[in-house]
């Protein structure tokens, strides 16, 4: 099956600063979401973006297809933006929509 | 978008017993899905649940331990049938309205088995 990989896989920011998570996968998608998981669990929904690039505020994010790679930009990080960010995907073949996510990348941003 | 409710939000059993976990969503949904995730780890997907058949599990995973049913396009659930405590996990009903579409999640079941 595809294979999503996350880097960094931890990250600590001072309040203010900006960064980039990024996420490479293995073979051609149709699907790909990024989400954040807060402290209590829940998935937040932030970008469904199997290509181009698309803004949200303080975050936006780009996916270039033909390379296989995804980044997610955090500008200005707030305290609340604390929490596990993933990368999911979806791919191309018959059966293969389901998505599957990879390692995450936990943030953590201190005032 | 797709508003998801999933119940109980959390829950601590013992060891030997089962919980149901009810997925409900606001509209028709074609698919749903059912998601463990345990302590510190990612998602992993246990089955596509199928309206009216029997749900489709992921390698590692089997009925008899994680029975599901989807009587219609809006509700569904997972049992976790004779626990221990290694089942301790995030349990997430998800949803999509078709291939290719943004997938929704429930708010999670936090299952501890002692």
């Amino acid at each position: 099956g595809i294979q999503v990989e996350q880097s960094p896989p931890d990250l600590i920011l001072q309040e203010g600063a900006n960064s980039t998570l990024r996420c490479n996968f293995s073979d051609s998608v149709n699907n790909l979401q990024w989400f954040h998981q807060n402290p209590w669990g829940q998935l937040i929904n932030l970008f469904y973006i199997p290509s181009g690039t698309k803004q949200n505020g303080r975050l936006s994010a780009t996916t270039v297809a033909t390379e296989r790679y995804s980044l997610l930009y955090i500008s200005s990080s707030q305290t609340t933006d604390s929490g596990v960010y993933f990368c999911a995907v979806g791919g191309k073949g018959a059966g293969s929509y389901q998505l599957t996510f990879g390692k995450g990348t936990k943030l953590s941003v201190i005032p | 978008s797709a508003v998801i409710s999933q119940k109980p939000s959390r829950d601590i059993c013992q060891r030997g017993t089962s919980l149901t976990i009810q997925c409900q969503v606001d509209s028709q949904v074609t698919m749903m899905f059912w998601y463990r995730q345990q302590p510190g780890q990612s998602l992993t997907l246990i089955a596509t649940a199928n309206q009216g058949s029997e749900a489709t599990y992921e390698s590692g995973f089997v009925i008899d331990k994680f029975p599901i049913s989807r009587p219609n396009l809006t509700f569904s659930t997972l049992t976790v049938s004779n626990m221990s405590p290694e089942d301790s996990s995030i349990y997430l009903c998800s949803v999509q309205r078709g291939r290719d579409t943004e997938a929704f999640f429930g708010q999670g079941t936090r299952l501890t088995v002692v």
